[in-house]
Parts: C-alpha cells; sequence; structure tokens
C-alpha cells in the first residue's frame, strides 16, 4: 500500500510568486494534516482536514495559504504571495481515525528567494 | 488546546550513554504519542500510550506516561549512531478536535 506522499519534493520560488503543494494520503485516511517545520525548529501545525472539511485551521498563519481537499482524497496548500518567511519544510500527514497514528509524507522543502 | 513542553532541547551524548527526554502538560491528556524524525526525513511514529502509569518498551527505548498523566518520558539505554534526531511528542487531551500537535522535540546528537 502507498504512503503519503507529497509533491514536489523541492520548490525554489522567488518572493511574489504562486506556489501548490499537493499531498496525497494514504487512501480510506479521512484525517490529513498539514504542518511546517522551519530550520529544525517544531513541528508547526497548520491544519486539519476531516474528509473535504476543514476541522481545525487555526495554525494557518495568514490568507496567503489556502488549503483545499476537493472529493475528500488529495490536498493541496497554495501560497499566493510567498514571502521570504514561507520557506521552510512543509509535512503532510494523515491518520485513519482521530487521534491515531499518523502517517508523514516525505515533505516538500519550500525555498523563497 | 493542548500544549506541551519538551526539555530539554538538544543533548549531546557520547555513544553508549543513555538519554531522556521530558514531555510535560499542564492539563491531563488522554494519550501521548512520540515520533522520531531523522536528519532530512519525516516524522515517523514510534508509539503511543494511553493508561496512567503505562510504561513500554522497544528494544533500547522506555516510554514511560506519568500517573496522573501529564508528562511522559523516553529513555534511551546505550544510544547508538542510528538514534541521531529529534524526537517529539505529541499530546492528545479531552476536547480535542483530534488534531495532531507536537512539543518543540529534542534533538539527540550522538558522538561516535
Amino acid at each position: 500500500e502507498a504512503g503519503v506522499t507529497q509533491f514536489p519534493s523541492h520548490s525554489v520560488i522567488e518572493k511574489g510568486q504562486t506556489v501548490t503543494l499537493r499531498c496525497d494520503p494514504i487512501s480510506g485516511h479521512d484525517n490529513l494534516y498539514w504542518y511546517r517545520r522551519v530550520m529544525g525548529k517544531e513541528i508547526k501545525f497548520l491544519l486539519h482536514f476531516v474528509k473535504e472539511s476543514k476541522q481545525d485551521e487555526s495554525g494557518m498563519p495568514n490568507n496567503r495559504f489556502l488549503a483545499e481537499r476537493t472529493g475528500g482524497t488529495y490536498s493541496t496548500l497554495k501560497v499566493q504571495p510567498a514571502e521570504l518567511e514561507d520557506s521552510g519544510v512543509y509535512f503532510c500527514a494523515s491518520s485513519a481515525t482521530r487521534g491515531t497514528e499518523a502517517f508523514f509524507g516525505q515533505g516538500t522543502r519550500l525555498t523563497v528567494v | 488546546g493542548q500544549q506541551v513542553m519538551q526539555i530539554p532541547q538538544y543533548q549531546h551524548v557520547q555513544e553508549g550513554e543513555d538519554f531522556t527526554t521530558y514531555c510535560n502538560s499542564s492539563t491531563t491528556l488522554s494519550n501521548i504519542q512520540w515520533y522520531k524524525q531523522r536528519p532530512g526525513g519525516h516524522p515517523v511514529f514510534l508509539i503511543q500510550l494511553v493508561k496512567s502509569g503505562e510504561v513500554k518498551k522497544q528494544k533500547r527505548l522506555t516510554f514511560q506516561f506519568g500517573e496522573a498523566k501529564k508528562n511522559s518520558s523516553l529513555h534511551i539505554t546505550a544510544t547508538q549512531t542510528t538514534d541521531v534526531g529529534t524526537y517529539f511528542c505529541s499530546p492528545g487531551g479531552s476536547g480535542n478536535t483530534g488534531k495532531l500537535i507536537f512539543g518543540q522535540g529534542t534533538t539527540l546528537q550522538v558522538k561516535p
């Protein structure tokens, strides 16, 4: 069975440009999470989907970030326009039920220059 | 929401020495999970503790959940270079919407 996959693995964009990250969770996992880790610091929660609904988006830094999960399958996280401080590794994770083991993707390393 | 403090933030040990990281909450937790992230890798689930006073072992790793379910620890006996990475705890608490949040992590360096 495929794990959580993220695309792209790396992205380098200029300040002001738009980037869209994609996450394909494990099939059948209703819970999907987005996180960001900057410079080896904490894993910062961004938001949580249950199926196609945003259960909690309290971690989204501002309105330049937009996450969607149409149909409750894969999810996208769009940053528009990107700023320098958006650089970091964006992780997606999925779990079958609330509070159970989360499986992480390999992450997307975003560099804004 | 649930918040936890992890200490220490960094730990350098000589290979063969023991290592312990602590995860502390001001509120009672329903459960706690531990994850490990190797340098350049992604977080990987290690274990979940649910019961008060629970102790679980995985080879050289020992996980404990406090009697009051407000703290937890991960102890590694006789560290090896393969133990290098950052260890995160993730609390589950009553009233939690189900989102998974993480402590600040403890980064372990092991000198061969």
